[in-house]
């Protein structure tokens, strides 16, 4: 069964930093993507970044690009996600998901399934 | 960036009912259209990809049509189970959802 799970969120001040965690099992993880999305408190889904199998290939949505940073080892199976300079506006539940594609580009059918349970990410002084 | 509209943003309905929910991007997206349901507290599950292929797994209740800019995911019968939020992602360039759209017990 493909797993996903997500650790690193908590309570963070204004400018600081944060890395998150996505832990892959059940399936191989160096032949596919990888992605984060986010959602805001009561709103809806917003795409992150992705990356793509061999890791050399990222994407970011321009609301975080330059702050956030998308990484993968694939000796431990495990996606990341580096944030800086965190603003309360990027607080969320953050999510990983597994892609359909190995590499991540446009005009392309792509999918995300499954999706792990989710971090908690609050910007708060 | 592609806008992806969901139309209505909610709904309420009744067990039984047919339901149709719509998105439609800003510009062409060929067939790079997918739906997710999302159940409070819980991860979206897929549903629907590649704007009309039905993941696995999920009831045939569930159907998705539609090419270029608009589509439509479509409930036959709804089920108790089925009261959730549901949204449209587009892989076309890079990646968007839509607002979403609420479906509530009438």
């Amino acid at each position: 069964e493909v797993q996903l799970l997500e650790s690193g969120g908590g309570l963070v001040q204004p400018g600081g930093s944060l890395r998150l965690s996505c832990a892959a099992s059940g399936f191989t993880f160096s032949n596919y993507a990888m992605s984060w999305v986010r959602q805001a408190p009561g709103k809806g889904l917003e795409w992150v970044s992705s990356i793509g199998a061999g890791g050399d290939s990222t994407y970011y949505a321009d609301s975080v690009k330059g702050r956030f940073t998308i990484s993968r080892d694939s000796s431990k199976d495990t996606l990341y996600l580096q944030m800086n300079s965190l603003r309360a506006e990027d607080t969320a539940v953050y999510y990983c998901a597994k892609d359909y594609r190995s590499v991540p580009a446009a005009h392309q059918y792509n999918w995300f399934d499954p999706w792990g349970q989710g971090t908690l990410v609050t910007v708060s002084s | 960036d592609i806008q992806m509209t969901q139309s209505p943003s909610s709904l309420s309905a009744s067990v039984g009912d047919r339901v149709t929910i719509t998105c439609r991007a800003s510009q062409s997206i060929s067939s790079y259209l997918n739906w997710y349901q999302q159940k409070s507290g819980k991860a979206p599950k897929l549903l629907i990809y590649g704007a009309s292929s039905l993941q696995s797994g999920v009831p045939s209740r569930f159907s998705g049509s539609g090419s270029g800019t608009d589509f439509t995911l479509t409930i036959s019968s709804l089920q108790p189970e089925d009261f959730a939020t549901y949204y449209c992602q587009q892989t076309y360039s890079p990646v968007g959802f839509g607002g979403g759209t609420k479906v509530e017990i009438k």
